[in-house]
Order: structure tokens, then sequence, then C-alpha cells
């Protein structure tokens, strides 16, 4: 059973250029969750979606960043007009659904780089 | 708002030695889950284990024991016998019965020496 896929791995950016991040949940998850982490620091919540659902994006900043979950293919984050402070590890984590509260798996993230 | 704070930011320790990780919590609901992960050097974030507040009986795996104590508001994490695979950020985390989303602590780096 395949993990949490995120691609690219690796992603250098202009100041000015979009960025956009993908991410392939496990599979039979269906709750896929977006985290950032800044250098030297923990992880920070963005944003939680179900599929073609946004249920939870108090984290995310309030321009250019925006996030989707479609009915078919991956999770996609995108960072519009990048700016050098967006420069991070942004992963992606996902669940399955039920109760009690399951674990988070997550992907390997994405090291967005801005110059 | 729920808060985790890892005080540690930075642990050296020679091989097999016992090394505890401290974390302690902060939050009024009184469903809640703690979790512990790990981030080797490679950077994925590995899960390591899950507790909720309903259940306060420790837990031990393998080299890796958890001490849950909801008086003190700590979900400690000790490593017996310590080894340099063992080096890496570790993460204690925090999500409400009520929500979905982890809050982090800010990890603390453990490095075992040779």
């Amino acid at each position: 059973n395949a993990g949490v896929m995120q691609n690219p791995r690796h992603l250098v950016r202009r100041r000015g250029q979009e960025a956009r991040l993908r991410c392939s949940p496990m599979k039979g998850h269906s709750h896929v969750y977006w985290y950032r982490q800044l250098p030297e620091e923990g992880l920070k919540f963005m944003v939680y979606l179900q599929k073609e659902n946004i249920i939870d994006e108090s984290g995310m900043p309030k321009e250019r960043f925006s996030a989707e979950f479609p009915k078919e293919g991956p999770s996609i984050l995108r960072i519009q007009q990048v700016v050098r402070g967006d420069s991070a590890a942004y992963f992606c984590a996902s669940s399955p659904l039920g109760q009690p509260y399951n674990e988070q798996f997550f992907g390997p993230g994405t090291r967005l780089t801005v110059l | 708002a729920q808060k985790v704070t890892q005080a540690q930011t930075e642990i050296s320790v020679v091989e097999k030695e016992d090394v505890t990780l401290d974390c302690v919590y902060e939050t009024r609901d009184t469903t809640y889950y703690l979790f512990w992960y790990k981030q080797p050097p490679s950077g994925e974030l590995v899960f390591l284990i899950r507790r909720n507040s309903f259940d306060e009986q420790n837990e031990i795996s393998g080299r890796y024991s958890w001490n849950f104590q909801k008086s003190t508001s700590s979900f400690n994490f000790t490593i017996t016998a310590s080894q340099v695979v063992d080096s890496a950020v570790y993460f204690c985390a925090l999500t409400l019965g009520s929500a979905r989303q982890l809050t982090f602590g800010s990890g603390t780096q453990l490095t075992v020496l040779p």
C-alpha cells in the first residue's frame, strides 16, 4: 500500500511566480491536510480538505494561497506570486474516515525555495 | 486555543544512554489526542504513537516508552539505550476531539553520538 505521495520533492521559484504542490493521499483515505514547516520551526496547520470540500482553512494565509481536493486527482496547494517568506517545507497528510480519531500519515514533503 | 510546548530545543547524548524528551500541552477540552512524530535528517515525518485523553496508561514499544500524566499535562517520551539512528527531530502534537488539525510543538533535536 503506497504511502502519501507528494510532488515535486523540491521546487524552486523566483519571486512573483506561481507554485503548485501536489499531494496524493493513501489509498482509501478521504481526508487531506496541509502543513507548513518554516526553517527551524515546527509544523503549522494550513488547511483540511475532503473530496471537493474545504473543511477548515483557518491556517491559510488570506491572500495568494489556495487549496483544492477535486473528485478525481491529487490535492493541490497553490501559491500565487510567491515571496521569499514562502520558502518552507510543505507537508501533506492524509487520514481515513472514522472515529476515534485516526493518526495522520505524512508525505515526504515539498521543499519550496523562492529566489 | 491549544498549545504544545517542547522546552528542550536540542539534546545530545552518547550512544546507549537513556534520554527523555519532554512535552507539555494546554487545552480546555476534555477529549483530545496526543502524538509523537519523528523527523529524521531525510525530512519525512514518521508516526510513533497516539494517545487519547481517557487512557493514561503508559506504553512501551521496544526501546521507546511514553509517560502520559494528565495531572501535569505532560506526555513525555523516553528512548532507552539510545542509538545513532535515533538522531532526529522529535515532535509532540495535539488534536482535539472536535477538530482534525494537529497542533505541533516546536520540536526537539536529538543527537546521539557514537
